[in-house]
């Protein structure tokens, strides 16, 4: 079965960077897109980018370009999210999630569980 | 960047009743929308695609309807599971949006 697992929570300083990794399972990786998506504690969802395991390529939403890195690591299975220069406004729950294969449909059908993430001096 | 609007915000009802939630865009999407489930604590899960399309083994219960602009989930017949807050996203060109949620709570 599909599984998208997430690092653990994290605690950061404001101004520093914060990786979180998505280990996926039970699909062929390299086959699909994922996505970041944050939310704040019972607010919305906000889109952060995507990346694609197969080719790298990388499509960022303006409001985080410059400051978000997607990176993947083929051989394991892995896609990480790093966010820098982070404040007490990045505190929220992170989210991978693995967009659809069905052609052009490119929702989310599995998501990791979630990693919050703490900013506080 | 498309805009996404819900309503209500939030919704009371009975176990039994049929409910509806609307979801209007700033710009036609076409059929490009997705509604997602989510309980406290938990990530979302994926409803309905493509308007209407109901994802693999979700309750048919839930419906979708609507395109360009205006969409709508509608559950028929509300069970004790479906207390949750309800997410419209749209996957128009390329960019990833969601409206603001609608928590359906319990009369």
């Amino acid at each position: 079965q599909v599984q998208l697992v997430q690092s653990g929570a994290e605690v950061k300083n404001p101004g520093a960077s914060v990786k979180v990794s998505c280990k996926a399972s039970g699909y062929t990786f390299i086959d699909y897109y994922i996505h970041w998506v944050r939310q704040a504690p019972g607010q919305g969802l906000e889109w952060m980018g995507r990346i694609n395991p197969k080719r790298g390529g990388r499509d960022y939403a303006k409001n985080f370009q410059g400051r978000v890195t997607l990176t993947s690591d083929t051989s394991i299975s892995t896609a990480y999210m790093e966010l820098s220069s982070l404040s007490s406004d990045d505190s929220l729950v992170y989210y991978c999630a693995r967009e659809s294969g069905r052609s052009g449909d490119d929702y989310f059908d599995f998501w990791g569980q979630g990693t919050l993430v703490s900013v506080s001096s | 960047d498309i805009q996404m609007t819900q309503s209500p915000s939030t919704l009371s009802a009975s176990v039994g009743d049929r409910v509806a939630i609307t979801c209007r865009a700033s710009q036609s999407i076409s059929r490009s929308l997705a509604w997602y489930q989510q309980k406290p604590g938990k990530a979302p899960k994926v409803l309905i695609y493509k308007a209407s399309s109901l994802e693999s083994g979700v309750p048919s219960r839930f419906s979708g309807s609507g395109s360009g602009t205006q969409f709508t989930l509608t559950i028929s017949s509300l069970q004790p599971d479906d207390f949750a807050t309800y997410y419209c996203q749209q996957y128009n060109s390329y960019s990833w949006t969601f409206g603001q949620g609608t928590k359906v709570e319990i009369k």
